[in-house]
């Protein structure tokens, strides 16, 4: 199995620019959720869907966040538009459905570090 | 809602010497605990997770972990370090019931030295 993969890997763009990050859970998975990582906050989770259905949405920052799962095999993320203090990792993970007794592990990608100049 | 917090942000300790990396929760319902690693320039790895049953609970690396639910407490052990375990650590938690999301602690630097 390929793992998560998240593309692409390193972004740096300018501030006002559209960021779209990419991310392909493992086949199979029906629970993916995106995490943000910082110094000074950690890893904060940004949104989850759960079947590609959003869930919880709450740690969105603000509008120029947006996260779609069209399928169960692809999801984005776009900030839009850009600031420098979005600059951080960005992760996607994927479990099995993630509901009472079965959560069991998440499995992480590699991550997207994003510099917004 | 639940929350994690790691006591610890830096944790520096010698080559072969036993590490502690602490970690308490907060939760109004029961939980699921889990611990972390992440290694430079990589996603989070799960180490080990306490589900139910004993609350010693063994994981990759010779890493274990103790559930004291008094304390609200899920500290993370190994007797001997490598340098090789030189890398991140977080602690999370996600309530029992339902979808509830998991939540992390801000992570626990191991630097371990030769």
């Amino acid at each position: 199995d390929a793992g998560v993969i998240q593309s692409p890997r390193h972004e740096v763009t300018e501030m006002g620019q559209e960021v779209t990050l990419r991310c392909k859970p493992i086949s199979g998975h029906n629970s993916l959720f995106w995490y943000r990582q910082t110094m000074m906050r950690g890893l904060e989770l940004l949104i989850y869907f759960n079947n590609n259905v959003p869930i919880d949405d709450s740690g969105m920052p603000e509008d120029r966040f947006s996260a779609k799962m069209p399928n169960a095999s692809f999801s984005t993320l776009k900030i839009q538009p850009s600031e420098p203090r979005d600059s951080a990792v960005y992760f996607c993970a994927s479990s099995f459905l993630w509901a009472g007794e079965q959560k069991t592990k998440l499995f992480f990608g590699s991550g997207t570090q994003l510099s917004v100049l | 809602a639940q929350s994690v917090t790691q006591l610890d942000s830096q944790v520096p300790v010698f080559e072969e010497a036993p590490v502690e990396l602490r970690c308490n929760y907060s939760s109004s319902v029961s939980v699921y605990l889990f611990w972390y690693v992440q290694y430079p320039n990589q996603g989070l790895q799960l180490l080990l997770k306490y589900l139910s049953g004993s609350t010693l609970v063994k994981g990759i690396n010779g890493f274990e972990a103790e559930f004291n639910k008094s304390q609200t407490s899920f500290h993370l052990r190994k007797p001997s370090v490598h340098i090789s375990d030189t890398a991140e650590y977080f602690c999370a938690v996600s309530g029992r019931s339902g979808n509830t999301p998991l939540v992390f602690g801000k992570g626990t630097r191991l630097s371990v030295i030769a």
